[in-house]
């Protein structure tokens, strides 16, 4: 079974600023992917980065990083320069790899707020 | 190109009334899939299409849930007899590929009363 945990219902950042959000995750699997996603308050999920248990660099798209720490099983997203559209709900969540389902199992989200 | 899309976007009910909600997904994506988010609890996986076959099914809650896809096009995802635990957002998302480009729509709002 999988399970992921963010920790942080809701966070504030300054515009302009770098924000980190927590991910942690539990897996018995041992290929799996990483994600994470962005709802905005019109309701779409957006793909923002992915990452694989096996890729030895971080996942990078644009503002977005991914910090990848294997041992410690975690998966936070840092987005760098924070602008005012960055608001929104953060959704970090999993799949393995080791299966052909790759249903998505996500947390239960964090609500970033960016202020000017 | 046209992204996934959902109808209705809202659906508000009576508890043993029956609601269909209808995805779309984008042209040539053989993958869908339902998810659910209730309120304040996590999105949670419901079921996976590859084309018109069900991949996995794991998520479904229980017999009232009947998901079809026929043709392999667009699907259907029918509540009958809906409960007051069934209010929530129903999304569908569809990829061609794996992983990393899932495609979700906007959802469908439900609320069973």
């Amino acid at each position: 079974a999988q399970k992921i945990t963010q920790t942080q219902p809701g966070m504030f950042v300054q515009e302009k600023e770098a924000v980190t959000l927590d991910c942690t995750y539990d897996t018995s699997d041992q290929s799996y992917g990483l994600f994470w996603y962005k709802q905005p308050s019109s309701g779409e999920m957006i793909f923002l980065i992915y990452q694989g248990s096996y890729d030895e660099q971080n996942a990078t798209e644009g503002r977005y990083s991914l910090n990848f720490q294997k041992a410690r099983k975690s998966a936070n997203l840092v987005i760098s320069a924070s602008q005012l559209g960055d608001s929104a709900m953060y959704f970090c969540a999993m799949t393995s790899l080791s299966n052909s389902g790759y249903a998505l199992n996500f947390g239960k989200g964090t609500s970033l707020l960016v202020t000017p | 190109e046209a992204g996934v899309t959902q109808f209705p976007s809202h659906s508000v009910i009576e508890k043993g009334q029956t609601v269909t909600l209808r995805c779309d997904p984008i042209s040539g994506h053989d993958n869908l899939y339902w998810y659910r988010r209730v309120m304040g609890k996590e999105i949670k996986f419901l079921l996976h299409f590859v084309k018109e076959s069900k991949q996995d099914e794991s998520g479904m809650p229980n017999n009232r849930f009947l998901a079809e896809r026929t043709g392999g096009t667009y699907s259907t995802l029918k509540v009958q007899p809906a409960e007051l635990e069934d209010s929530g957002v129903y999304f569908c998302a569809s990829s061609q590929e794996y992983p990393g480009h899932l495609h979700f729509g906007n959802g469908t709002r439900l609320t069973v009363t």
